[in-house]
């Protein structure tokens, strides 16, 4: 069965570095998204993309964060310059249609910790 | 804005008995969709089942359903006949007019043999 695909499962980084969450999305889905979750709290959504540009961003999503789809089967999310309290579990999705509709498929998670 | 509480942050059954995990929200909309996803431990977030707000009749899934209040906001799951599979972090979820979906904080459900 398909299913979304992201590495790393878990990055240590230092405050203040850059780091690339990659993510695999399931090929025939239209739709992707970050959402991401820190300890103990609420899955929160961070930006949703299709047709290669944004659809819709939270406010968490700020000038630190972008997104890509850099070869037609990745789908990155960058954060500039980490602070501690980006420290949290980030998670890929994809989905033939928009959310609020369709089915999310999610992929396991990339675990951030920000020292 | 919309909100999804989920009120009960544990919950454990015996394996075989029936469970019932709690979800309440808030919106202005009328036209959404209602989710619950499943989280087993270390694995990615599988969705259970999905309830559309014009419809009434409750969604069912073999041994999950849904007990659907609208007016109520209301979104219960219902899991029957409790497997050792079913532990797992369960998350409600709202998907309205603005094309994400709205998580609860999840309940962490236990299965005792």
């Amino acid at each position: 069965e398909p299913e979304v695909t992201q590495t790393p499962s878990h990055q240590v980084t230092q405050m203040g570095q850059e780091v690339i969450l990659r993510c695999v999305p399931i090929s025939n889905h239209l739709y992707f998204y970050w959402y991401r979750q820190i300890l103990g709290q609420k899955v929160e959504f961070l930006v949703s993309f299709y047709n290669n540009e944004i659809s819709e961003k939270s406010e968490i999503f700020d000038d630190q964060f972008s997104v890509e789809r850099p070869d037609g089967s990745n789908f990155t999310l960058k954060i500039r310059s980490t602070k501690l309290e980006d420290s949290a579990m980030y998670f890929c999705a994809s989905s033939e249609w928009r959310t609020n509709t369709g089915e999310l498929f999610f992929g396991e998670g990339s675990r951030l910790t920000v020292l | 804005a919309q909100t999804v509480t989920q009120s009960q942050p544990e919950m454990s059954v015996q394996e075989a008995e029936t469970v019932t995990l709690s979800c309440t929200y808030d919106t202005s909309e009328s036209d959404y969709y209602l989710f619950w996803y499943k989280q087993p431990p270390s694995r990615q977030m599988i969705l259970v089942i999905r309830q559309e707000a014009y419809k009434q009749q409750n969604a069912t899934e073999n041994r999950f359903s849904v007990n659907f209040q609208k007016a109520a906001k209301s979104f219960s799951l219902k899991i029957s006949d409790s497997q050792l599979g079913d532990a797992a972090m369960y998350f409600c979820a709202y998907g309205g007019s603005q094309g994400n979906l709205i998580f609860g904080k999840g309940t962490k459900l236990s299965v005792k043999p």
